[in-house]
């Protein structure tokens, strides 16, 4: 059964672009919540999709956002790129994102903002 | 404000001795607290899980002790291998919704 899988690995943008990442869950998950990763904040949820909607937010600005397709696929998207956004993005999913589910995380996105 | 404080930030153990690390939460509504291992490169992986109506949880040679009154909750490695050599960040979540993650801790096996 293959993992939690994320595109692109690796990606360098330049301050004020966006970036859009990509993840596929493990088939048969419906929940999918993503995680910011920096040395200086450890890691920090973004926030949590179930059946096409935002189920959960953390504390980022307006400038990130996601979405979840109806095969349970998700986009996070990052506009006006700032430095302080470089980070390991990390993708998680777990079946229904309940109770008894565990999460499973994939090897994440790394985004350098030069 | 940091809700899961984990120490210590690192800790270096001989093979064979038991490396503990310990998590402190302060919302009572968490009811449920993993752990998770974290190779470089590799995204985080659960390692062990517990929920608050159990004192202690084993599986091999890794174990939580979970102490509801105190919260307090730590990990321990038996036998320690340089292969556990990883990053260990503690989490506790309230419905197993959005985790909420201690700072981690760099755990060094030397021989």
């Amino acid at each position: 059964k293959a993992g939690v899988t994320q595109t692109p690995r690796y990606l360098i943008k330049t301050r004020g672009q966006q970036v859009t990442l990509s993840c596929s869950p493990i088939s048969g998950h419906r929940s999918v919540s993503w995680y910011q990763q920096t040395p200086g904040q450890g890691l920090q949820f973004l926030f949590e999709y179930f059946s096409e909607t935002q189920r959960n937010k953390g504390n980022f600005p307006g400038r990130f956002s996601g979405r979840q397709f109806s095969n349970s696929r998700s986009e996070m998207n990052v506009s006006t790129l700032e430095l302080g956004d470089s980070a390991l993005y990390l993708c998680a999913s777990s079946l229904e994102g309940g109770p008894g589910n565990t999460i499973y995380f994939g090897e994440g996105s790394w985004l350098t903002v030069v | 404000q940091q809700q899961v404080k984990q120490s210590p930030q690192s800790l270096i153990v001989q093979k064979g001795g038991i490396s503990i690390i310990n998590c402190a939460y302060e919302n009572t509504a968490f009811d449920y607290f993993p752990w998770y291992q974290q190779f470089p490169g590799k995204g985080p992986a659960l390692l062990i899980a517990i929920r608050p109506d159990v004192s202690e949880k084993k599986e091999g040679r890794f174990t939580i002790s979970f102490n509801k009154s105190a919260k307090q909750f730590s990990l321990h490695i038996m036998d320690s291998q340089p292969g556990d050599s990883a990053t260990y960040f503690c989490a506790a979540s309230f419905r197993q919704g959005k985790l909420t993650f201690g700072t981690g801790t760099r755990l060094t096996i030397i021989p």
